[in-house]
């Protein structure tokens, strides 16, 4: 059981580039979210979505854009890479709206 | 705002047990306390929750105060692996799940 599967680990981008962050889970939950955390920070919500078709903004949706056209993956977007956005970036996923959240292990981007 | 308010770091040694504080007093009747712990820089781990009984699992107790106003997460027997940054959150139970982590603290076991 593989949970949530993030790749890339490690990504580098250039200013202005566009690349897209995938997250995959095969326990068949409905919620789905991403996250970036800067350092020292705590996280900090993207997008989220509650189920296939439904998508919707967190705290810091500006620059990402998000789609759910499946249970199982939740890719994040990004549209023209820019230096503020160098974090690392978390996807989870739960069952219901309640329920405990599990995590991938990250991907850690850096646009130079 | 923020709806919960830890400290920022505390230290607890090996073996010991290790309480950790948080308060949460604008909580709201349908409204859970979550724990996660970050190990490093790796993916945040769910711990436990509660709503307004005490709580225990494998890993941690949980025990949250009459008025619903704050809580303590006590891992019982502290080890070097315990040594993490842990958050406390309050959300609400159906609707979205949108998990709101704040700077959380950083426990240091020290051997």
């Amino acid at each position: 059981n593989a949970g949530v599967t993030q790749t890339p680990k490690f990504q580098v981008l250039k200013t202005g580039q566009s690349m897209t962050l995938q997250c995959a889970q095969d326990m068949n939950h409905e919620y789905m979210s991403w996250y970036r955390q800067d350092p020292g920070m705590g996280l900090r919500l993207i997008h989220y979505s509650v189920g296939a078709g439904i998508t919707d903004q967190g705290e810091v949706p500006n620059g990402y854009n998000v789609s759910r056209s499946t249970t199982e993956d939740f890719p994040l977007r990004l549209l023209s890479a820019a230096p503020s956005q160098t974090s690392v970036y978390f996807c989870a996923s739960s069952y219901s709206g309640g329920a405990s959240a599990f995590f991938g292990q990250g991907t850690r981007l850096t646009v130079v | 705002d923020a709806k919960t308010t830890q400290p920022p770091s505390m230290d607890c040694a090996e073996g010991r047990a290790a309480n950790l504080p948080c308060n949460h007093s604008t909580i709201s009747g349908n409204e859970y306390v979550y724990w996660y712990r970050q190990i490093h820089s790796q993916g945040p781990q769910y711990i436990i929750h509660g709503l307004k009984n005490n709580e225990t699992n494998e890993m941690a107790s949980l025990i949250i105060t009459e008025d619903r106003k704050s809580s303590t997460l006590i891992l019982p027997h502290a080890t070097l692996r315990d040594t993490a940054v842990y958050y406390c959150i309050v959300e609400g139970w159906g609707g979205y799940q949108k998990v709101t982590f704040g700077t959380g603290t950083k426990l240091q076991v020290i051997p």
